[in-house]
């Protein structure tokens, strides 16, 4: 099993910086996605393979992984990004597919 | 536009037999795969398995292995999720999400079904 932290919470002023962590051993040497999920709605990708971000998605939103951390940046915070953030992983060793604990964005 | 659709909520008892659905729309459903991702009440999301549709190959997480089936019927465009005895524990959000490739440097899941709402109560 591959284990992947995140912060349960992050709050952050409109128009301010979040950040939000994945922990998880060597995550840097695999590709890591991004979810959004807000309330009652299902997950859309933000960011796929470590920092790559696909159509239709702000370039508000961008993420960088290296060590034994992934990270998704969140700039100019509106409150439409108030959701939860998932990271996820496919681990070569299982073949099989993790996500992260998830992290609830709060916009103040 | 590129699209799947679930199967509407479901109701049922414990022991109860149920199966869920997920078709897809605007590509050759045979040539991408589909997982099944599996949201409790208020909790994260978890992946169960995956279906290669074009040949039915499949893998299941440890987890869920034994717990449920995955199948898929090409001719139709869908797969489906299978419980043969169901649990309260089984309550939850279920979602399908198309994946572009498997194995070596997997996309993300992209996009993803709407979800269905399995209810199992006594």
């Amino acid at each position: 099993s591959y284990v992947l932290t995140q912060p349960p919470s992050v709050s952050v002023a409109p128009g301010e910086t979040a950040r939000i962590t994945c922990g998880g051993d060597k995550i840097g040497s695999k590709s890591v996605h991004w979810y959004q999920q807000r309330p009652g709605q299902a997950p859309v990708v933000v960011i796929q393979y470590d920092s790559d971000r696909p159509s239709g998605i702000p370039e508000r939103f961008s993420a960088s992984n290296s060590g034994n951390t992934a990270t998704l940046t969140i700039s100019r915070v509106e409150a439409g990004d108030e959701a939860d953030y998932y990271c996820q992983v496919w681990d070569l060793g299982s073949d099989h597919y993790f996500f992260g604990t998830g992290t609830k964005v709060t916009v103040l | 536009e590129v699209q799947l659709v679930q199967s509407g909520g479901e109701v049922k008892k414990p022991g109860e037999s149920l199966t869920i659905s997920c078709r897809g729309f605007g590509y050759s459903f045979i040539s991408y795969w589909i997982v099944w991702v599996r949201q409790m009440p208020g909790k994260g999301l978890e992946w169960m398995g995956i279906i290669y549709p074009g040949d039915s190959d499949t893998t299941y997480s440890p987890s869920f292995r034994g717990q449920v089936t995955i199948s898929a019927d090409k001719s139709i465009s869908t797969a489906y999720l299978q419980w043969s005895s169901l649990k309260a524990s089984d309550t939850a959000m279920y979602y399908c999400a198309r994946l572009k490739s498997h194995g070596g440097n997997p996309s993300g899941f992209d996009p993803w079904g709407q979800g269905t709402l399995v209810t199992v109560s006594s």
